[in-house]
């Protein structure tokens, strides 16, 4: 079955400068690619998502990028801003089950 | 439209007891499932279901059980609970297409003592 790994475990940065956390994944058919924020004490949102067949996505400050031959999968948050600040989960979707797998989480500090 | 609704959103059990918690979403999602969270685990998948009368295990199922037997509903039991079930609960649903993103509930914390 698919296995997600994610690093790092915690990122702090400087108010401003970027945020990059990356996935590795084991499945080579799963195709699709979601990236999940978790503020503390609720539930997990979506912030952006990636199909197999798209290397890159933007949205305003938040951009994934996609390496299907190294099945690798990153998170690129430009500018970032205190309420940056919480816990990042990847996934992928395991293609004949549905089933969606979690990488073990980033938390990501943002200073002011 | 509601979403997905967790219920209770807190519950304490004495070791050995046993409880249902209860999911569901009125989105007319085929696809539902539990996932546990505990510190530095991540999200871990317990059971999943891609319709009514479907289910099947994911990552973590030993000492759960589910049933699917209507689309809006999806309830995970716990039938003796031990102190090693203690996390937070996530109840999450999607369309079963290969696009379509996961919604989750707002989550129940489950403490056994």
């Amino acid at each position: 079955g698919e296995n997600v790994e994610q690093h790092p475990s915690t990122l702090s940065v400087q108010e401003g400068d970027s945020a990059v956390i990356k996935c590795t994944y084991s499945d080579s058919a799963s195709n699709y690619f979601p990236w999940y924020k978790q503020e503390l004490g609720k539930r997990p949102q979506l912030i952006i998502d990636i199909r197999s067949n798209v290397g890159e996505k933007k949205d305003q400050r938040i951009a994934v990028t996609l390496n299907k031959t190294a099945k690798h999968f990153s998170l690129h948050i430009t500018e970032t801003q205190p309420e940056d600040s919480a816990v990042y989960f990847c996934a992928a979707r395991e293609y004949n089950t549905d089933k969606l797998i979690f990488g073990t989480g980033t938390r990501l500090q943002v200073f002011p | 439209n509601a979403g997905v609704t967790q219920t209770p959103k807190f519950q304490v059990l004495k070791t050995g007891q046993s409880m249902t918690l209860q999911c569901a979403q009125d989105m007319n999602h085929e696809y539902m499932s539990w996932y546990r969270q505990d510190p530095g685990m991540g999200l871990r998948l317990i059971h999943y279901s891609v319709g009514a009368g479907i289910t099947d295990q994911g990552e973590v199922p030993n000492g759960y059980n589910v049933s699917r037997s209507t689309t809006e509903d999806f309830p995970l039991r716990l039938l003796s609970a031990a102190p090693s079930q203690t996390s937070v609960y996530f109840c999450a649903s999607s369309w079963t297409d290969n696009n379509s993103p996961l919604h989750f509930g707002n989550g129940t914390r489950l403490t056994v003592t």
